[in-house]
């Protein structure tokens, strides 16, 4: 059972470009979400995150937004570089419980930036 | 700062042979995790500590594995035996009391023969 989503295995886009990565949850109770970045032999790196008492959340060239009702979360880089091109996950967590810093990661996409 | 340093960074073993892998967290943070990666699962969760204690270790997937944390710089996670099922990238990663503060290390790839 799944209760983070990322559908799009992969996604190519051209340098200048945006590109837009998507991420579904399930659980109602997820009230903070993350984006993180993996380069092949490195561990994941934070990139940016949401609240959900936001809907929008921007550090650069990285905006995140988030839409509750369709439990939906989206990261949208502009402009795209080559250098962006990494396996990008969505993970999620539930305030309460000592479940703070327990994160559910979804499967990853990978984007690829063509120069 | 170094970041979190795991050892090895590669094994290879046999199956039933006693695997483990180390890591040492950045100095300061109180929250250390244990992810295992793997092509069916994603990433996933298996156990973490906070002061040294085991909070949550749901994601630990049978008795057969098991994580310790002896003190605030050192944490191991042992699997005995191992089998092949069990091949896998391991994260280990540290962080303070912020919720975006987990900081990841470069992974441990095991191999299970």
């Amino acid at each position: 059972d799944q209760q983070v989503k990322q559908n799009s295995p992969s996604l190519s886009v051209q340098e200048g470009r945006i590109s837009i990565l998507n991420c579904d949850y399930t659980n109602s109770m997820f009230d903070y979400f993350l984006w993180y970045k993996k380069y092949p032999a490195e561990g994941p790196t934070f990139l940016i995150s949401i609240s959900s008492i936001k809907d929008k959340n921007e550090d650069g060239r990285f905006t995140v937004f988030l839409n509750k009702s369709a439990k939906h979360l989206s990261l949208h880089i502009v402009p795209s570089q080559p250098g962006d091109s990494a396996v990008y996950f969505c993970a999620a967590s539930r305030v309460g419980g000592g479940s703070n810093y327990k994160l559910t990661f979804g499967k990853g996409t990978l984007l690829t930036v063509n120069p | 700062d170094a970041g979190v340093i795991q050892s090895p960074r590669h094994e290879v073993t046999e199956m039933g042979q006693e695997v483990t892998l180390r890591c040492k967290p950045i100095s300061g943070h109180d929250y250390l995790f244990w992810y295992r990666q793997t092509m069916m699962r994603g990433l996933e969760l298996l156990i973490y500590f906070n002061n040294n204690v085991p909070i949550d270790d749901s994601g630990m997937p049978e008795d057969r594995f098991s994580a310790k944390m002896p003190n605030a710089s050192f944490s191991t996670l042992k699997i005995q035996p191992s089998e092949p099922r069990d091949s896998a990238v391991y994260f280990c990663a540290s962080g303070g009391e912020g919720r975006d503060e987990q900081f990841f290390g470069p992974g441990t790839r095991l191999t299970v023969l």
